[in-house]
């Protein structure tokens, strides 16, 4: 079963606009990441933050994590046509190995 | 190489037939998973190797799945007496170091497969 849930399911902004996409958790956490998927095909991996970590920047991309509330954003500013994709968060539970649990991801869309 | 390779890249087979899918990981990479993705859904774990530890199975759907590992390098799965259900995009991915806080796994482009 998938425990991170992503809302929304979907969005769609113009180009320019900043993406604000969530996700939920439910069991405690080493790492939380961010995955972004084209055409349904490979992930590339986009940012980690560690449990100890509230915020974290990248590039475009700002993460924040919430263990108190089991939550993480991902925003990504200025958004361009290019940032279509799905974004899917995935986490690192304590004691569980290396076994990441995924979302079920935000399909973005960047129009022009 | 420099990243993770999958073949092949697309597989259609008739329900009742058994299918290799190939991954090969980063090398010097330690570990390996496989993922299955069911049409717009997210990412399913199915298996993972580390060195030379017993493989954690906890994910396999049914005994109709199995995974090797060989040399600790290209790993196959293995999907026996292939069901319509199976039909996925097969996702492999290695990472340096297994466990800790930062550790990140590095995705191939995925094995489409269709099962008719």
């Amino acid at each position: 079963s998938q425990q991170g849930e992503e809302d929304p399911q979907a969005l769609s902004i113009q180009e320019g606009e900043n993406a604000t996409m969530n996700c939920s958790y439910k069991t405690s956490i080493n790492n939380l990441q961010w995955y972004r998927q084209n055409s349904g095909r490979g992930l590339v991996h986009l940012i980690l933050i560690r449990s100890n970590e509230r915020e974290k920047h990248s590039g475009r991309l700002r993460v924040t994590l919430d263990t108190s509330k089991k939550s993480s954003s991902l925003l990504i500013t200025a958004s361009r046509a290019a940032d279509t994709a799905s974004y899917f968060c995935a986490t690192l539970p304590t004691g569980g190995g290396n076994k990441l649990t995924f979302g079920t991801g935000t399909q973005l869309k960047v129009e022009l | 190489g420099a990243g993770v390779s999958q073949s092949p890249s697309n597989k259609v087979t008739e329900k009742g037939k058994d299918v290799e899918l190939r991954c090969d990981p980063i090398s010097g990479h330690t570990a390996l998973y496989w993922y299955r993705q069911s049409l717009g859904q997210g990412l399913e774990f199915l298996i993972y190797f580390q060195g030379n530890s017993a493989p954690d199975k906890s994910g396999l759907p049914s005994d109709r799945f199995s995974a090797e590992r060989t040399g600790g390098s290209v790993s196959t799965l293995t999907i026996q007496r292939t069901q319509q259900e199976d039909s996925a995009v097969y996702l492999c991915a290695s990472s340096k170091l297994a466990g800790g806080s930062t550790d990140t796994q590095y995705f191939g482009p995925g094995t489409r497969l269709t099962v008719l």
